[in-house]
């Protein structure tokens, strides 16, 4: 079983406080890592697709940043409000084509 | 639009039944999946297909099996339903061997074993 890791599992913050989640994913075998913001009741959306180490995206006020050589990626949000409320997951892709999902960070933005 | 649809929202099938979970989508991608998503173990891949007829087992298949006799169609089957069998089923799209891609998901089917 391919380990994808998540930290932290839940976040409570207030709005328009900053904060950010780490994903650990094994450095081997690299294709691609992917971000997506999971709202209740809806499907899974993709955030970011990263592919190259030194990788950065950006969209609005969420931006992420990939290290292939140590296996691990960063998502940010900038001044959350309460839309940010989400799971963000994180996803490893290796060259076997299969999608590997970490646990999800949970972000609840207080009002 | 893209859609990944499946058949089911909500589903409650008794102990032993023998569950078909059914996924359709529009993309003509080549690679579809099965997840299942449990509070605190995230979405864990129970199998996977690259192509028809082809299939892959993920990290959960005990109890499972698959159909992909077309391309857009991918099925999960629970040969005999049990009640640990309860929980929420995505599946999911891509297109194969393609860096740039993501992962478009249905909308997901609540299964409870009674």
């Amino acid at each position: 079983i391919l380990n994808v890791e998540q930290s932290p599992q839940s976040l409570h913050v207030q709005e328009g406080d900053s904060t950010n989640f780490t994903c650990s994913f094994p450095s081997s075998n690299f294709y691609a890592l992917h971000w997506y913001r999971w709202e209740t009741a809806k499907s899974p959306e993709a955030l970011f697709v990263m592919t190259l180490n030194g990788d950065e995206k950006k969209k609005g006020r969420i931006s992420a940043t990939l290290n292939t050589k140590e296996g691990y990626s960063y998502l940010y949000i900038k001044g959350s409000q309460p839309e940010d409320s989400a799971t963000y997951l994180c996803a490893f892709i290796g060259t076997g084509n299969q999608f590997y999902f970490g646990t999800g960070t949970s972000l609840t933005v207080i009002p | 639009d893209v859609k990944v649809t499946q058949s089911s929202r909500y589903l409650v099938k008794r102990t032993g039944e023998k569950v078909f979970l059914e996924c359709v989508q529009d993309m003509d991608h080549e690679n579809m999946f099965w997840y299942r998503q449990d509070p605190g173990l995230g979405l864990r891949l129970i199998y996977f297909s690259y192509d028809v007829k082809m299939k892959e087992k993920g990290d959960i298949p005990e109890g499972y099996s698959v159909s992909r006799e077309k391309k857009e169609r991918f099925s999960l089957i629970l040969e005999s339903a049990s009640t640990n069998q309860t929980s929420m089923y995505l599946c999911a799209s891509s297109l194969y061997a393609s860096r740039g891609t993501e992962a478009f998901f249905g909308q997901g089917t609540r299964l409870t074993v009674v």
